[in-house]
């Protein structure tokens, strides 16, 4: 079947505008996560959804970044007045369990590359 | 707090010699453990993980995986390298209380001809 969708994949942003990335995950999978992926590092965690409930935002770095999932299905990360430091790739994962325990692997789209200008 | 280590940033080796990439891990309770493969433009892919039923675990294009806990370590070996292994590779663990992933800053493998 068809994995993670991200789109779009490369997006150029002047400096102070508003962007808005969007994911569609794996049908029926419960569970969506947002990641960002700095040059040469590995991803770190931004904001987790189960279902529409954005149940952990911890990693969202200020208020200028914003998540959504409205109806349990596709997400939008939305980035408001873009900063140099923004510009990174943005991964969206999906996964079947909502359980916090066991391994549970997390299916990744090929994410959007944000370049700030 | 969970966290990874992942010892080198980059390996070389010929093709059809081992491999290794080395990852140690801190958590505080038993991890559950993976290792995902980046290619170029492409997402990531998972390799296998560590579920607790088998220390030593097969994952996919004949990588495996012993999870030591003594060590604290969870590294990922292949008996023989392919130009095709070529790729970015983290070492995953997910945090205990919760579902998201903390990841290593990676370990970029390049295979010689």
């Amino acid at each position: 079947g068809a994995g993670v969708s991200q789109s779009p994949r490369y997006k150029v942003a002047k400096r102070g505008q508003d962007v808005a990335l969007r994911c569609d995950p794996i049908s029926g999978h419960v569970s969506l996560f947002w990641y960002q992926q700095a040059l040469g590092q590995g991803p770190e965690f931004l904001t987790y959804f189960q279902n529409e409930a954005q149940l952990d935002k911890s990693g969202l770095p200020s208020d200028r970044f914003f998540a959504e999932r409205p109806e349990g299905s596709v997400s939008t990360l939305k980035i408001q007045r873009t900063q140099q430091e923004d510009s990174a790739v943005y991964l969206c994962a999906s996964s079947f369990t909502t359980g916090t325990s066991g391994a549970y692997e997390q299916y990744f789209g090929p994410g959007t590359r944000l370049t700030v200008t | 707090a969970q966290s990874v280590t992942q010892l080198d940033s980059h390996v070389s080796v010929s093709e059809g010699t081992p491999v290794l990439l080395r990852c140690n891990y801190s958590s505080s309770y038993s991890p559950s453990l993976f290792w995902y493969v980046q290619h170029p433009n492409k997402g990531l892919q998972l390799l296998l993980k560590y579920t607790s039923a088998a220390t030593l675990v097969k994952g996919i294009n004949g990588f495996e995986a012993e999870f030591k806990k003594s060590e604290t370590s969870f590294h990922l070996t292949k008996p023989s390298a392919h130009m095709s292994d070529a790729a970015e590779y983290f070492c995953v663990v997910k945090r205990n209380y919760g579902q998201n992933f903390v990841f290593g800053p990676g370990t970029r493998l390049s295979v010689l001809p």
